[in-house]
């Protein structure tokens, strides 16, 4: 299977705990996503890589997260000091740029983050 | 106002029937358009996505995009139960950034 892929599935962390998550995309898409969700809510974007690179962060992320994509495949999100609002599920995404696709994106399982 | 909007349900139909899911949007640049379905404890999973005005039909789904409205739909011919999920519209603005808008998704309850 060539899909997207994240890890942990499940994440259950003690509040001021810091946390790491993986995605890997599907392999031969260049874009990269992370989204988050919460119940009864559509996905709220958070950060976005073309290979490398991260081009955009919205505004509503704080400081405690960073994400990168070091070699342009996979990407890891962490989380610092976790809060209890940051529980959430956690939702990677890839799309290809060019080629007709209009940039649809496909989504991994996704992480679901507990914080107590 | 929010930027997509689609009415949360839950929308409940008889099995066999034709369900319509509705979604506006706020900004008139948008230019690509996405439903995905998702189960409870799931995540999204794409059905379909629109681009231009007019109806597109993938099997028992057909988008519809009206871009003076504002408004894209999803049509489900001959509802199934397994077909009772949330449905996400998602725009995409070509702003110079790639990232979705989502609405807050209908939850659609197909009744056997």
């Amino acid at each position: 299977d060539t899909g997207v892929s994240q890890d942990p599935r499940h994440k259950i962390t003690k509040r001021g705990q810091n946390v790491t998550f993986r995605c890997d995309p599907i392999s031969e898409h260049n874009r990269l996503y992370w989204y988050r969700q919460t119940l009864g809510q559509g996905p709220e974007f958070l950060t976005y890589f073309q290979n490398e690179a991260q081009l955009e962060k919205s505004r509503l992320l704080s400081n405690r997260f960073s994400a990168e994509r070091p070699k342009g495949s996979f990407s890891t999100l962490e989380i610092q000091r976790t809060e209890q609002g940051d529980s959430a599920m956690y939702l990677c995404a890839s799309s290809l740029s060019g080629g007709g696709s209009y940039n649809e994106q496909f989504f991994g399982p996704g992480t679901r983050l507990t914080v107590l | 106002q929010k930027e997509v909007e689609q009415n949360s349900g839950p929308l409940s139909v008889p099995e066999g029937a034709i369900a319509s899911l509705n979604c506006t949007y706020s900004d008139r640049v948008s230019q690509s358009f996405f439903w995905y379905r998702q189960y409870s404890g799931k995540s999204p999973e794409l059905i379909m996505s629109i681009y231009s005005n007019g109806d597109k039909e993938d099997g028992r789904f057909t988008a519809q995009l009206n871009k003076a409205s504002q408004y894209v739909s999803l049509l489900i011919r001959d509802s199934q139960p397994s077909d009772s999920a949330t449905y996400l519209c998602a725009v995409n603005t070509p702003t110079g950034t790639y990232k979705y808008i989502f609405g807050t998704g209908t939850r659609l309850k197909v009744l056997a």
